[in-house]
């Protein structure tokens, strides 16, 4: 067990649709990273955030939009959904901005869109 | 552009042999690189981490080499067994953390 919750576990939702995932980091994390993970594709950064700011962007959808809160907690909502979107995404968490030390993932949201 | 790329999407050796992974990158000066595992439908797990003033970096079976100047990490799991087999991805650490394609390693007993 990483520490880092997410759900739900497995979203199916239709085109068109709009869905949250959530994200706790490990206690005492004040980063958050996000990142999208298409069948058979590697790990696609798509946003980071630390102690409640955001931080660094990486290829993240203008219809997708992330936020975190005073609590440390983070959402990321996608909205318009494609069936392009259906992939795994994992939310992961650091102590500090940058990585220099180990990054804890969560188990992910496997979103289907149909 | 920027590229993180791991040798081959696929390795395959028998038990007991060395497995030899390779991450190359362009474009970037990392402060830092990292190696995760990754199982099935699974989030990754950190493995090491390798600073860029090091060159070398062991924890138990695994051994992690950084050469800034080639631009090429190399991570080594000896004594190989199927328990190992799994998905390895290399991270560059930057203001971000950037994620290679990976290299699926399969064990053979």
């Amino acid at each position: 067990d990483s520490g880092v919750t997410q759900t739900p576990k497995h979203l199916i939702t239709a085109t068109g649709q709009r869905v949250t995932l959530r994200c706790s980091p490990r206690s005492g994390d004040l980063s958050v990273y996000w990142y999208q993970q298409s069948l058979d594709q590697g790990l696609q950064f798509l946003i980071q955030y630390y102690n409640g700011e955001e931080r660094a962007k990486g290829n993240i959808l203008e219809r997708f939009s992330a936020q975190q809160f005073p609590d440390l907690h983070s959402e990321l909502n996608l909205s318009s959904l494609e069936l392009g979107d259906s992939a795994l995404y994992f939310c992961a968490s650091s102590v500090g901005a940058v990585i220099d030390t180990e990054a804890f993932f969560g188990q992910g949201t496997r979103l289907t869109v149909v | 552009s920027q590229k993180i790329e791991q040798n081959s999407e696929a390795l395959n050796i028998q038990e007991g042999k060395t497995a030899t992974l390779t991450c190359n990158y362009t474009n970037y000066s990392p402060a830092y690189l990292q190696w995760y595992r990754q199982d099935p439908g699974r989030g990754p797990v950190f493995l090491l981490l390798i600073r860029e003033n090091e060159k070398e970096k062991r924890k138990e079976r695994l051994k992690v080499t950084f050469d800034t100047t080639l631009k090429q990490s190399l991570f080594h799991i000896t004594a190989s067994q199927p328990a190992d087999s799994a998905t390895y991805l290399c991270a560059l650490a930057l203001d971000d953390m950037r994620f290679g394609a990976g290299t699926r390693l399969t064990v053979k007993p």
